[in-house]
Order: structure tokens, then sequence, then C-alpha cells
């Protein structure tokens, strides 16, 4: 969806690198939803985030929405290869079922 | 595992064929949300029912159309299928219709039509 920019399209990085993907709203959102997808298979919710400046962390992974409400980041730590999927954002923005972002395909490399 | 069934996992068939994409929600979870990803397009919003009741519709053509039944289940019939319906179909439940609740995802229905 245009109204949600998701960036980048695609990621390489090496075993224990830190990587970030930005996920960008034309609107302010109501909340913002982060998933990872392993290839043609089911979307795996990661975190959501509601609150302007909010950010919550699971294990080696961090998401921030900014305080407009209109920018969210993932951020991975020394990334592992269990880590490498698509990771995708979904957002609230006022209507019955969320508006999701392109993905972002990760690949680790050990 | 997300709690939400879908069958088949995967399906092929012949253009201008019907078939029929079945959704169990988790228990307890009042609303489906039926989703189309495919490689152009990405993750595309078809239709909500809750509680049995259409409650939004999305991107969803006319020759689809879907019901949740008063087990909560939910089907997706998708008719006069064309080559380029050719994508995975996700369905996902949550407990409420409104908004700000997690969407659990299935594992999804490789629909692939020749």
């Amino acid at each position: 969806s245009q109204e949600l920019e998701q960036s980048p399209q695609s990621l390489i990085v090496q075993e224990g690198k830190n990587l970030t993907i930005n996920c960008t709203s034309s609107k302010t959102l109501y909340g913002l939803y982060w998933y990872k997808q392993k290839y043609g298979e089911g979307l795996i919710f990661l975190m959501m985030l509601q609150k302007g400046g909010e950010e919550k962390s699971h294990e080696k992974i961090t998401a921030k929405l900014d305080e407009k409400k209109q920018q969210s980041s993932l951020h991975i730590t020394a990334s592992q290869p269990s880590h490498a999927g698509i990771y995708l954002c979904g957002a609230d923005m006022g209507r019955r079922a969320l508006t999701f972002g392109s993905g972002t395909r990760l690949q680790v490399q050990p | 595992d997300s709690g939400v069934t879908q069958t088949p996992k995967h399906l092929i068939t012949a253009t201008g064929q019907r078939v029929t994409l079945r959704c169990s929600p988790r228990s307890g979870d009042l609303s489906v949300y039926w989703y189309q990803q495919s490689l152009d397009q990405g993750l595309q919003f078809l239709i909500q029912y809750y509680n049995g009741e259409e409650r939004a519709k999305g991107n969803i053509l006319e020759r689809f159309s879907a019901q949740q039944f008063p087990d909560l289940h939910s089907e997706l019939n998708l008719s006069s299928l064309e080559l380029g319906d050719s994508a995975l179909y996700f369905c996902a439940s949550s407990p409420l219709g409104g908004r700000n609740t997690e969407a659990f995802f299935g594992q999804g229905t490789r629909l692939t039509v020749v």
C-alpha cells in the first residue's frame, strides 16, 4: 500500500550484525503491528505499538513508534539465521482491518 | 501455532473453476478476516466477519464471497477462477471486531490456478 511504506525491501546481513527496518505512514496511526513471515507460511505476531513514543522489546527485537505515530522502526540486535524471513508492518488507520506494508525480506548469512 | 486453522494448505485448480477455502478461528474469537497475498499486490484485506455478520469489505472481487457460520468458522468462496487469482489466502481471527486487537493468522492456503 502506498499509504504505508516499508524499507528496505530486502536486506542481507552477516550473522551478529544489527539491522533496522522502517515503516512510514502518510497518516497518523491508531496502532502499528509487526509480524514475521517465513517464506510461504503464516504471519507470526511480534509486537503491537499504540502510544506515541512507545517502545517494546522481545528477546533481541525492539520496535518503536515515533511521537507523531507515523513512523515505526524494528531493530534486531546481533542477528541470527533464525531471524531470517519477511517482516511486515500492519497499520491500524481507523479502518476495520490492518493495512500492510510491502514487507522486508531479511537474509542472515552465517 | 496461532490457533487459527486453514484448510486445505494447497489447492491447484483450473481456470473457470470454483473453490472453497475454510478457516477455523482461535477458540473464543468472534472476528474473522480474509486476506490475499500475491507477489505484486502484497497482503490485501478482502473481508471481515464478526459473529456471523459481515463487518467490513476490502478489495474483494465480486467473484469472491465469504460467510461465517454459527460455530464461527468461515469459508471463502472463489469462483470463475482466473490465473491472477493464484495467491496465498490467509485467514486471521481476533477476539473482538473493533480496532487495536491482535489478529492471529493461520498458515494460509496456497491457491494455484492453471
